[in-house]
């Protein structure tokens, strides 16, 4: 089944200590982002990949890291999380072209 | 990067069809006018693409005019389950990702 697999669905954790959130996409598609969703803000992109080793920066990608080692995998990296880096987090895939994008089931990290 | 506005809220009855607007006066001439539909703690889930013109698929029709500056989303005789934010998003299908989704627009269907 074509999907973008998202881990951990839900992370409670304090101010400052680093994280992981890991996007799997087994669509074998060039292009991912990450968002964040926060309420009457709708969803912003913090980073986006246009293929392997190639990121660069949305919308909102401060306190953020990224990597693109591998096609399918696109790991966001909080690596001194804040309280305001509380949000609902989507990963997203698509392939090249007028393509649409396949989400994740998301991720609700809440920073104490 | 064209940036969308939509009203944030609408309701309507159900077995009604329902028309989403969606305005993007600085879209570029590669750029794509895509909708999707969020459910509460979902992903958001594509529902409709087009450039020009209308399109329509088995789910819904999209109205764009000449100008392109604006988009309509379309949805026959909608059911309770049609109850969703819905987002249009511009962007380019060339070779980047670079893409600005709006606030949305919380649709909510009435029995």
């Amino acid at each position: 089944e074509a999907q973008v697999t998202q881990n951990p669905r839900y992370l409670i954790t304090v101010t400052g200590k680093k994280l992981t959130v890991t996007c799997s996409q087994n669509m074998n598609h060039e292009y991912m982002s990450w968002y964040r969703q926060d309420p009457g803000l709708g969803l912003r992109q913090i980073y986006y990949s246009m293929n392997v080793e190639v990121t660069d920066k949305g919308d909102v990608p401060e306190g953020y890291k990224v990597s693109r080692k591998e096609k399918r995998n696109f790991p966001l990296i909080l690596e001194s999380p804040s309280p305001n880096q509380t949000s609902l987090y989507f990963c997203a895939s698509r392939d090249t072209g007028e393509q649409p994008q396949h989400f994740g089931d998301g991720t609700r990290l809440s920073i104490l | 990067l064209a940036k969308t506005t939509q009203p944030i809220s609408m309701d309507s009855y159900e077995g009604q069809e329902v028309n989403i607007t969606c305005s993007h006066n600085n879209i570029a001439t590669n750029d794509y006018i895509t909708w999707y539909q969020q459910f509460p703690s979902q992903g958001p889930r594509f529902i409709i693409q087009g450039y020009k013109t209308k399109v329509t698929n088995e789910v819904a029709s999209l109205f764009i005019p000449a100008d392109r500056k604006s988009s309509t989303l379309s949805l026959p005789r909608v059911s309770l389950s049609d109850t969703a934010v819905y987002y249009c998003l511009v962007g380019d299908s060339g070779g980047n990702n670079r893409l600005a989704f709006g606030k949305g627009n919380q649709v909510v269907v009435i029995p």
